[in-house]
């Protein structure tokens, strides 16, 4: 059974840094494609960045480019996200996701359950 | 402001036929496949529709997707009350390098 399982979110100051993980299993995690999605409250999924299964291709949407870093350790099935000068507009919950092998379009099969990040004083 | 538009919502009776638009323009929806996800609050999204009209296994063929251009359209055939969700189209952007998402359909059965 695929399992998406993150943690590190939390409560955290304006500017302050938190880090993101996602534990992978039920899954050849080296073959895919991975993603961090996010939900502000009352808000729509917005797409934050992406990352290849070799981790060399990264991108970001322009709202956090600059200040989210996404990277993976492929031997421990982790994904990550370091998020740097966090504002209150980060506040969402924030998504790990699978990319489908071999299909056109990038559509995301799995989602992990998600963890909170509030940024607030 | 999404970069895909979506009506905020839409509505049906049990067993009626609704349809869902979503709006983009050359460099996503008209160049790249649309994707549609089904979100229930407190769970996690869901892939109800790939590669503009292909279901993955268990999602019931009442779910159809369709697209045209720089449009793409949801249907849901014999709406049933667990069908009341959240619908969300997406689609790479190769302008912007990465996915864009619509601002979501509220789906309410009557």
């Amino acid at each position: 059974e695929v399992q998406l399982v993150e943690s590190g979110g939390g409560l955290v100051q304006p500017g302050g840094s938190l880090r993101l993980s996602c534990a992978a299993s039920g899954f050849t995690f080296t073959s895919h494609e991975m993603n961090w999605v996010r939900q502000a409250p009352g808000k729509g999924l917005e797409w934050v960045s992406y990352i290849s299964s070799t981790g060399n291709t990264i991108f970001y949407a322009d709202s956090v480019r600059g200040r989210f870093t996404i990277s993976r350790d492929n031997a421990k099935n982790s994904l990550f996200l370091l998020m740097n000068s966090l504002r209150g507009e980060d506040t969402a919950v924030y998504y790990c996701v699978r990319e489908t092998i071999a299909v056109g379009g990038a559509p995301l099969d799995y989602w992990g359950q998600g963890t909170l990040v509030t940024v607030s004083s | 402001q999404s970069v895909l538009t979506q009506p905020p919502s839409a509505s049906g009776t049990p067993g009626q036929r609704v349809s869902i638009s979503c709006s983009g323009s050359s460099s996503n929806i008209g160049s790249k496949p649309v994707n549609w996800y089904q979100h229930l609050p407190g769970t996690a999204p869901k892939l109800l529709i790939y590669s503009n009209n292909q279901r993955p296994s268990g999602v019931p063929d009442r779910f159809s997707g369709s697209k045209s251009g720089t449009a793409a359209s949801l249907a849901i055939s014999g709406l049933q009350s667990e069908d009341e969700a959240d619908y969300y189209c997406a689609a790479w952007d190769v302008s912007l390098n990465g996915q864009v998402f619509g601002g979501g359909t509220r789906l309410t059965v009557l």
